[in-house]
């Protein structure tokens, strides 16, 4: 079974703070996705990452960064934490654009940026 | 850019009732995915259907790349079923990005 472990699940955060969102993924995929997901704006891409060493860019990537070190493990980085990124997000993993499509989603990460 | 029209946006049941939840697609897609997910809950895959149908339990999900279209029927519907339902095509452009709808908040009163 495809398995995504998001951590922390809930973290509480002060503005100006730093935030490390950390995901690890057992499914060898190749590709992982940071998405965030709001009330009226549904499941929005932050950043994704098509194997070790890379990152690139998604919908909305400003004030995020990402990091990849591993097939394994993909971290978002919020370097100086604002109100508006309390959110809920998620992590993925999946095949997309190779011969499975398949997403598979950690349990996501709650923040609350005060 | 690729779009996903999910619809209805909500949907109300009685318990019993069944339900067809619709996506469409701006552009050709390679593969499609279905999803549940519970208030304050993750995203469980419900399909991955690249095509064709299929069928588990209660529900069904209906793709026609041709048409552009992908549908999940749920029959007999639950209390438990109600949440919301989200569609993601894959468009195979090469990429690595999926496109999520908007979805569908579904409520099974008893």
């Amino acid at each position: 079974e495809a398995a995504v472990t998001q951590s922390p699940r809930n973290k509480v955060a002060v503005t100006g703070g730093k935030v490390t969102l950390s995901c690890n993924q057992t499914n060898n995929h190749n590709n992982m996705y940071w998405y965030r997901q709001d009330t009226g704006h549904g499941l929005r891409l932050i950043h994704y990452s098509y194997g070790a060493g890379s990152t690139e860019k998604g919908d909305i990537p400003d004030g995020y960064k990402a990091s990849r070190p591993s097939q394994e493990n993909f971290s978002l980085i919020l370097e100086l934490a604002t109100p508006s990124q309390t959110s809920v997000y998620f992590c993925a993993s999946g095949d997309v654009g190779g011969h499975t499509g398949q997403l598979y989603f950690g349990e996501g990460s709650k923040l609350t940026v005060l | 850019g690729q779009q996903v029209q999910q619809s209805p946006a909500s949907l109300v049941l009685q318990e019993g009732e069944n339900a067809e939840l619709q996506c469409n697609f701006s552009t050709s897609l390679n593969s499609m995915q279905w999803f549940y997910q519970r208030p304050g809950g993750s995203l469980v895959s419900l399909f991955y259907n690249p095509s064709g149908t299929k069928q588990s339990g209660r529900l069904t999900s209906t793709t026609v790349i041709k048409e552009r279209r992908s549908s999940l029927h749920i029959s007999s519907s639950q209390t438990t079923d109600s949440g919301t339902y989200l569609c993601a095509m894959d468009p195979g452009t090469g990429g690595y990005k999926v496109v999520f709808g908007s979805g569908t908040r579904l409520l099974v009163s008893p």
